[in-house]
């Protein structure tokens, strides 16, 4: 199993620009979701999906969009890129957020301009 | 908003001698979780306490679990300069309905040879 694959793993945007950062993963797992980490910080929720077809706000939404319309993939949108979106962005997964561990892809760390 | 909070915020030790981290959290839980960060890396699931539970053992670390005050400690024996890492409390909280776990802010931890 390749677990949790994010990419791209670094890009530079210019104010303004859209992009989308790609997840998978190919556990089967019901539940994914996006965080970014800032430095020295933990970990802030940006959003999340039960499933395929259902997807929610987390703590930091705004700016942020999502899909889900299968249960491999993930993909988190960026609408127009903010200098305050500065930062590395995870993909995670379980087979369910209550009592299971979650397991991270690799990040990616954007640097918006 | 970040429920865990870690502390110390840094820990600094000599090689084999023993780590001790602890978080807090606000709310009822139905569990809480470990994670080690290594520098520039995603987050690894170290281990899993549920509420029902007082004390788990995994290899060299132990974890502990006090609900009625709501803290938990992460303690790693004879450290190793492999250990040297974030280490990260996760919550989810107690509920129907309730998606999103709950991070707290990670204990810097470093092993000095």
């Amino acid at each position: 199993n390749a677990g949790v694959t994010q990419t791209p793993k670094f890009q530079v945007l210019k104010t303004g620009q859209s992009m989308t950062l790609q997840c998978a993963q190919d556990m089967n797992h019901e539940y994914m979701s996006w965080y970014r980490q800032d430095p020295g910080m933990g970990l802030r929720l940006i959003h999340y999906s039960v499933g395929a077809g259902i997807t929610d706000q987390g703590e930091v939404p705004n700016g942020y969009n999502v899909s889900r319309s299968t249960t491999e993939d993930f993909p988190l949108r960026l609408l127009s890129a903010a200098p305050s979106q500065t930062s590395v962005y995870f993909c995670a997964s379980s087979y369910s957020y209550r009592e299971y561990e979650q397991y991270f892809g690799p990040g990616t760390r954007l640097t918006v301009t | 908003s970040q429920q865990g909070e870690e502390d110390p915020q840094a820990l600094s030790i000599q090689e084999g001698e023993n780590a001790t981290m602890n978080c807090s959290y606000k709310t009822s839980i139905n569990n809480l979780q470990w994670y080690r960060q290594n520098s520039g890396r995603g987050l690894v699931h170290l281990i899993l306490i549920r509420s029902n539970e007082r004390e788990k053992h995994s290899g060299r670390l132990r974890v502990t679990l006090d609900t009625s005050k709501k803290s938990s400690s992460l303690l790693i024996t004879a450290s190793r300069a492999a250990d040297t890492a974030s280490y990260f409390c996760a919550t989810t909280p107690s509920g129907r309905g309730n998606y999103q776990l709950i991070w707290g802010a990670g204990t810097k931890l470093i092993i000095k040879p």
